[in-house]
């Protein structure tokens, strides 16, 4: 089954400990994203991947990395936690930049 | 950089009537317009989109028109339903490699009264 699959769904963390998503997609995807969805702003983009090793900063990129080493995997990382993080994200991944996003089931991040 | 803006933030209406959504985009490079629809607790899922080689596409109870000259472009719902409720978010973004990446509205939610 084709699909894009997020771990882990649920996260409650403290500030400043160092925590990653990974984000991973069974269709050899060129494109995947990550998205952060806060209410009434609806779905601003963190990072986005080209395909392997070629990264580049979204919207909202602050406080964020990301790495493309494999072509099916595109783990997002939170070196250092701070409340304002706490949101809903989602990986998404597609053939091409114009073309159908699949988005993971999300993940709901709370820093305390 | 491409900036998206969606409205209404909420519509309510009669189960049967129409609904539409308008977003407005600034980069008059953008060429691919998608609508996603996310119910309630679920991922946001591609419902139609569209490319600025055409101005109007049609699925069924849903259609999606385009004015690259003004730089707008509008979802329909035709006779809806009650699990047409949901939040409905338009996005932009263009082909080729550059700055200016997928740029997502905030959102309608949508409610259909039965």
């Amino acid at each position: 089954e084709a699909q894009v699959t997020q771990n882990p769904r649920y996260l409650i963390t403290v500030t400043g400990k160092k925590l990653t998503v990974t984000c991973s997609q069974n269709m050899n995807h060129e494109y995947m994203s990550w998205y952060r969805q806060d209410p009434g702003l609806g779905l601003r983009q963190i990072y986005y991947s080209m395909n392997v090793e070629v990264t580049d900063k979204g919207d909202v990129p602050e406080g964020y990395k990301v790495s493309r080493k494999e072509k099916r995997n595109f783990p997002l990382i939170l070196e250092s936690p701070s409340p304002n993080q706490t949101s809903l994200y989602f990986c998404a991944s597609s053939a091409g930049r114009t073309d159908t996003q699949y988005f993971g089931p999300g993940t709901r991040l709370t820093v305390l | 950089g491409e900036n998206v803006e969606q409205h209404p933030s909420t519509l309510s209406v009669q189960e049967g009537d129409s609904a539409v959504i308008k977003c407005t985009y600034s980069d008059s490079a953008s060429n691919y317009f998608p609508w996603y629809k996310q119910e309630l607790g679920k991922r946001p899922q591609l419902i139609i989109d569209i490319r600025s080689n055409v101005g109007e596409k049609k699925d069924q109870r849903i259609a999606v028109t385009l004015n690259k000259t003004a730089k707008h472009f509008s979802l329909h719902i035709t006779e809806t339903q009650p699990e047409d409720s949901a939040v409905y978010f338009c996005a932009a973004s263009m082909e080729g490699y550059n700055n200016n990446d997928m740029r997502f509205g905030a959102g309608t939610r949508l409610t259909v009264k039965p």
